[in-house]
């Protein structure tokens, strides 16, 4: 299994471009879910999902679109990038939505908005 | 949202000192905590998943405990090496129905050869 995958590693967009930060798992997860890793602000949950067709909102949901149209995939959309979302992005998945699921990362996104 | 402390935010030990370090939690509506590893450069990995008052989990020289009606955990870490370094982060649930995960802003430990 490669678990969680993230693509790209790295991007540099400009104030308003847009992108998609991609996030696969091959383990038959119900749950995905994306953070954000700031300095001296820990990791903060954006948006999740407890199964295809199913999103919902995080604590930090502003700027950025999901979608969850398979179990395996769950992009997430920038549409109009900002420089405060300069980042690292992590995604992770579990097998349920349960509260004592161990949560699976994948290696990050660091994303550098001028 | 949840409000979870860690202490303290970073720690300097020497190889073979033991230590340990702190995460608080609202003791209402408790019902998961979780300690994950961060090493630098990598991404959490996980440690332990504790639910009931009085749990204590064990990994190798990394152990914890669980007190939820006062809304802490313990990590531990006896004997610690240089490949201890890392960010130790805690996390727990925000409630009844939900599934959001509120991570606390972590304990940076560096273990000094």
């Amino acid at each position: 299994n490669a678990g969680v995958t993230q693509t790209p590693k790295f991007q540099v967009l400009k104030t308003g471009q847009s992108m998609t930060l991609q996030c696969a798992q091959d383990m038959n997860h119900e749950y995905m879910s994306w953070y954000r890793q700031d300095p001296g602000m820990g990791l903060r949950l954006i948006h999740y999902s407890v199964g295809a067709g199913i999103t919902d909102q995080g604590e930090v949901p502003n700027g950025y679109n999901v979608s969850r149209s398979t179990t395996e995939d769950f992009p997430l959309r920038l549409l109009s990038a900002a420089p405060s979302q300069t980042s690292v992005y992590f995604c992770a998945s579990s097998y349920t939505s349960g509260l004592q699921e161990t949560q699976y990362f994948g290696p990050g996104t660091r994303l550098l908005v001028l | 949202i949840l409000n979870v402390e860690q202490s303290p935010q970073s720690l300097h030990v020497q190889e073979g000192d033991s230590t340990n370090f702190t995460c608080s939690f609202p003791s209402s509506n408790f019902y998961a905590l979780h300690w994950y590893r961060w090493e630098t450069a990598k991404s959490p990995e996980a440690l332990f998943v504790m639910t009931l008052n009085g749990d204590e989990k064990k990994k190798g020289r990394i152990s914890a405990t669980l007190n939820t009606k006062e809304g802490y955990s313990y990590l531990y870490i006896k004997g610690s090496q240089p490949e201890d370094s890392a960010t130790y982060l805690c996390a727990t649930h925000s409630g009844a129905g939900s599934y959001q995960l509120t991570f606390g802003k972590g304990t940076k430990l560096s273990v000094i050869p």
